[in-house]
């Protein structure tokens, strides 16, 4: 049972231009939400979550978007660039207890 | 801060054959976790310790698969025998402990199994 799903497999942005990551999730008891970055070879990096409560967050260039009665979470990276590049996992959270979608790798065109 | 440490980076094994995984989790860190992350997948929890305990190993194939944590610090997670389905990256993660929502990660141990 995919309780944390990411429908988009890959996603292809220009540099400078917004990328717009998206998460559906199915469980309303999830309290905290996640998104991790992962270069090849390397294990996930967290990169920036949100409470519950809360319905946006940001830091720097990234910002995390909440819609509760959507079950529905977005990742906004503004401006995009080349190093952004990279597999983004978004992940849910009740308790301790982890659940990670299966990913979006995104391509940033210099 | 030193981070979670992972050895070996990359295995390869044959079917049947056994094979064992170790993980050095950062200092003070209550909470351990183990992933499996299959090709093109989300990472997969297989167990959660807290300290020496096991909090959920539900998705764990216990008939192959074991982890330990003896003394709440270093951990290893067992597979006897491998079966080709089983290659993947194991991920080891840790974070602080109960209600801590950010765990950090090592850098996979790849398992190859022909």
């Amino acid at each position: 049972d995919q309780q944390v799903k990411q429908n988009s497999p890959s996603l292809s942005v220009q540099e400078g231009r917004i990328s717009i990551l998206n998460c559906d999730y199915t469980n309303s008891m999830f309290d905290y939400f996640l998104w991790y970055k992962k270069y090849p070879a390397e294990g996930p990096t967290f990169l920036i979550s949100i409470s519950s409560i809360k319905d946006k967050n940001e830091d720097g260039r990234f910002t995390v978007f909440l819609n509760k009665s959507a079950k529905h979470l977005s990742l906004h990276i503004v401006p995009s660039q080349p190093g952004d590049s990279a597999v983004y996992f978004c992940a849910a959270t009740t308790g301790n207890q982890f659940y990670f979608g299966t990913g979006t790798s995104l391509t940033v065109i210099p | 801060e030193a981070g979670v440490a992972q050895s070996p980076r990359y295995k390869i094994i044959e079917k049947r054959q056994s094979v064992a995984f170790w993980c050095n989790p950062i200092s003070g860190h209550a909470t351990l976790y183990w992933y499996q992350q299959i090709l093109g997948q989300g990472p997969k929890l297989l167990i959660q310790f807290q300290n020496n305990g096991v909090v959920d190993d539900s998705q764990l194939p216990k008939d192959r698969f074991s982890a330990e944590r003896l003394k709440g610090v270093d951990s290893t997670l067992k597979i006897q025998p491998a079966k080709l389905e089983d290659s993947a990256v194991y991920l080891c993660a840790s974070s602080l402990g109960w209600g801590n929502t950010e765990a950090f990660f090592g850098q996979g141990t790849r398992l190859t199994v022909v």
